[in-house]
């Protein structure tokens, strides 16, 4: 069965990096772009960016451009986020997900909980 | 880009019909039939109820459906069920080949 598995729960202080992996079984990995999205705390959900099959296109929501490093390897049908100099904001639950066509994402992961705090 | 606007909250009793509207412009909600809708339950990861404005993923319900007009798409749940309380987020693509979200919309079921 389709499956994204997320990397564990993460505390980071502000300015560091953090790097969420998303490693995906029972699909041809190689076939389908990922998204990123965010949800904070009692907050709606934001898309962060996308990354295409062959991971040399990538797509960032304007606010995280220059922050964001979306990434996948397809030897070990992973993909990473990676957001850089961490602000208390930063503070969310991150998913990845599986993009069906133009936006429909139709597996996601279990999501990662990043905590922000010094 | 901003948000797509939803309204924050729509309530039904359970067997009626209701109505979520997802308001964008024409840099994307009426630039591409390319709109989803998702639910989302507390604490649970979103799931996809509908792909491309009106198609259903296999497995789930006939009772949601999508359509859009203009810069405007809606999803519509008919037979409401107690199951059917949670969020729901419209998404768009967008023709700056970038996706946005609607604001949210808190279902109740009365």
């Amino acid at each position: 069965q389709v499956q994204l598995v997320q990397s564990g729960a993460e505390v980071k202080k502000p300015g560091a990096s953090v790097k969420v992996s998303c490693k995906a079984s029972g699909f041809t990995f190689s076939w389908h772009h990922i998204h990123w999205v965010r949800q904070a705390p009692g907050q709606g959900l934001e898309w962060m960016g996308i990354i295409n099959p062959s991971g040399d296109i990538t797509s960032y929501a304007q606010k995280f451009q220059g922050r964001l490093t979306l990434t996948r390897d397809t030897s070990t049908s992973t993909a990473f986020m990676e957001l850089s100099r961490l602000r208390r904001d930063d503070t969310a639950v991150y998913y990845c997900s599986r993009d069906l066509n133009y936006g429909g994402a139709d597996y996601w992961g279990q999501g990662t909980l990043v905590t922000v705090s010094s | 880009q901003s948000a797509l606007t939803q309204p924050a909250s729509v309530s039904g009793s359970p067997g009626q019909s209701i109505t979520i509207s997802c308001t964008g412009t024409s840099s994307d909600v009426g630039a591409y039939n390319y709109v989803s809708w998702y639910q989302q339950h507390p604490t649970k990861a979103p799931k996809l109820m509908i792909y491309d404005v009106g198609n259903r993923p296999s497995g789930v319900s006939n009772r949601f459906s999508g359509s859009k007009s203009g810069n405007t798409a809606s999803l519509t749940i008919s037979g409401l069920q107690a199951e059917d309380e949670a969020d729901y987020y419209c998404k768009s693509y967008t023709v700056s080949n970038r996706y946005v979200f609607g604001t949210g919309t808190k279902v109740t079921v009365l």
